[in-house]
C-alpha cells in the first residue's frame, strides 16, 4: 500500500542552524502539507502546497519557513534559523486531488533544537 | 475560527466494551470532519471522514461516527473494544473548501484485558 515517507526520523540541530526536513508524498497525490506537534500540544497546520505554490498557510508559517518540491517526488520543509521553540514532531501529509480531502500522513520527523 | 474539543484526554475501557470518544467542534460554515488514530511511533492514520451525505459514517477497524449538526458533535464509537485499539485518537475539522485541518488535543484509549 502506498505511503508517505519522511526522512530523517530524528534530527538534532543547534539553535540558529538551517534544517531541511524531507518527505516523499504518495506518488499520484497533488496536495502536500506540513503539520507540527510540539510535545504535549495539539497537531498544528503549517502549510499546504498545490501546483508548485503555497495554497494555504498558518500564522506559524513565517519567513523562517519555506517549502519546495525540488523534483517530481520530494517535498521539503526548510527552517532557516532554528529556535528552541521549533523543537517538535513535523508531519508531512498528502492528498489525492481536487475533490478528495483525505490527508495521508507520514510517520514524522522529530526535530530537537539545542 | 474553528476549534475542536475532545472531552477526556484518557479513556479506559475493558476488552469487549463499548468505545465512545467525544468530539465537539465549532465552525462558522459546514465542516468536513475526520478521525485519525496514532499508534506508538507511527504517523496519523485516517479512520473515517464526513464531508457530505449520510451523517453516520463507517470507518476502518469497526469504528463509526455520527455527525450531529444540532449538537456540533462527531463522536467516535466502536461496539466492542479490542486490545489492538489501544492508541491515541484525534478528531479534526476543516472548513468546506479549505484544506487545513484543525485538530483536537487527542484522546488516549487504553483497553484493559
Amino acid at each position: 500500500e502506498p505511503e508517505v515517507t519522511q526522512t530523517p526520523s530524528h534530527q538534532v540541530t543547534q539553535m540558529g542552524q538551517e534544517v531541511i526536513l524531507r518527505c516523499v508524498p504518495i506518488s499520484n497525490h497533488l496536495y502536500f502539507y506540513w503539520y507540527r506537534q510540539i510535545l504535549g500540544q495539539k497537531v498544528e497546520f503549517l502549510v499546504s502546497f498545490y501546483n508548485n505554490e503555497i495554497s494555504e498557510k498558518s500564522e506559524i508559517f513565517d519567513d523562517q519557513f519555506s517549502v519546495e518540491r525540488p523534483d517530481g517526488s520530494n517535498f521539503t520543509l526548510k527552517i532557516r534559523s532554528t529556535k528552541l521553540e521549533d523543537s517538535a514532531m513535523y508531519f508531512c501529509a498528502s492528498s489525492e486531488g481536487l475533490v478528495s480531502y483525505e490527508q495521508y500522513f507520514g510517520p514524522g520527523t522529530r526535530l530537537t533544537v539545542t | 475560527a474553528q476549534s475542536v474539543t475532545q472531552l477526556g484526554s484518557h479513556v479506559s475501557v475493558s476488552e469487549g466494551a463499548l468505545v465512545l470518544l467525544r468530539c465537539n467542534y465549532s465552525s462558522s460554515v459546514p465542516p468536513y470532519l475526520f478521525w485519525y488514530v496514532q499508534y506508538p511511533n507511527q504517523g496519523l492514520q485516517l479512520l473515517l471522514k464526513y464531508t457530505t451525505g449520510a451523517t453516520l459514517v463507517k470507518g476502518i477497524n469497526g469504528f463509526e461516527a455520527e455527525f450531529k449538526k444540532s449538537e456540533t458533535s462527531f463522536h467516535l464509537t466502536k461496539p466492542s473494544a479490542h486490545m489492538s485499539d489501544a492508541a491515541e485518537y484525534f478528531c479534526a475539522v476543516s472548513e468546506a473548501g479549505r484544506r487545513a485541518l484543525t485538530f483536537g488535543s487527542g484522546t488516549r484509549l487504553q483497553v484493559q484485558p
